[in-house]
């Protein structure tokens, strides 16, 4: 059984420029959690969905942010017109049960 | 301020010895404290998951003790390894918002 996927493992953007990050749950999970990393910061919540639907989005920025999980295919985190403080570390945790967390390797953002 | 605190930030020990490491939290309501370690590049692997009830958990040479009353926190790592090297994580999940609230981690190394 795979883990938590994640592409790209790194991402370089220029300003203005979108982001997609893609994330597949491990097998028979359909709880997904973004979570994002400043450098020397705890992680900080983002967003949390069941398939097709957003459960909880208030840690995530109302605007050049969106996430989606659809019904097939990995969950992706976009950001429209990145800025350099979108530079950071994006992890993506699936659940079979909203209990426990498995993360994925995460993928690494940098805006220049 | 977090409402997770962990300390020291950092840490050097030598292979072979035991190191504790703290946490201390104002989550409220709370439901359970969790220890993850993270390597670097990698995404965070829980070590243990223990609820209020619980005053000790153990997971190999790792383990966590919780006092709910001081709302504290220790993860003791025994007989370390190289391997141990990592950032060690305290989260707590705050039950009003079914969230998880990370501290910044402290970073340990063990050397040789």
């Amino acid at each position: 059984n795979a883990g938590v996927m994640q592409n790209p493992r790194h991402l370089v953007r220029r300003r203005g420029q979108e982001a997609r990050l893609r994330c597949s749950p491990m097998k028979g999970h359909s709880h997904v959690y973004w979570y994002r990393q400043l450098p020397e910061e705890g992680l900080k919540f983002m967003v949390y969905l069941q398939k097709e639907n957003i459960i909880d989005e208030s840690g995530m920025p109302k605007e050049r942010f969106s996430a989606e999980f659809p019904k097939e295919g990995p969950s992706i985190l976009r950001i429209q017109q990145v800025v350099r403080g979108d530079s950071a570390a994006y992890f993506c945790a699936s659940s079979y049960d909203s209990y426990e967390q498995y993360f994925g390797p995460g993928t690494r953002l940098t805006v220049t | 301020k977090n409402q997770v605190e962990q300390s020291p930030q950092s840490l050097i020990i030598l292979e072979g010895k035991n190191c504790t490491l703290q946490c201390n939290y104002t989550v409220s309501p709370f439901s359970n404290l969790r220890w993850y370690k993270q390597d670097t590049g990698r995404g965070p692997v829980s070590l243990t998951i223990m609820t209020f009830s619980e005053n000790t958990k153990s997971n190999g040479r790792y383990t966590a003790t919780l006092d709910a009353d001081t709302k504290q926190s220790s993860l003791h790592i025994t007989a370390s390894q190289l391997s141990d090297s990592a950032s060690y994580i305290c989260v707590t999940l705050n039950t009003g918002f079914q969230k998880l609230v990370f501290g910044t981690g402290t970073r340990l190394l063990v050397s040789p």
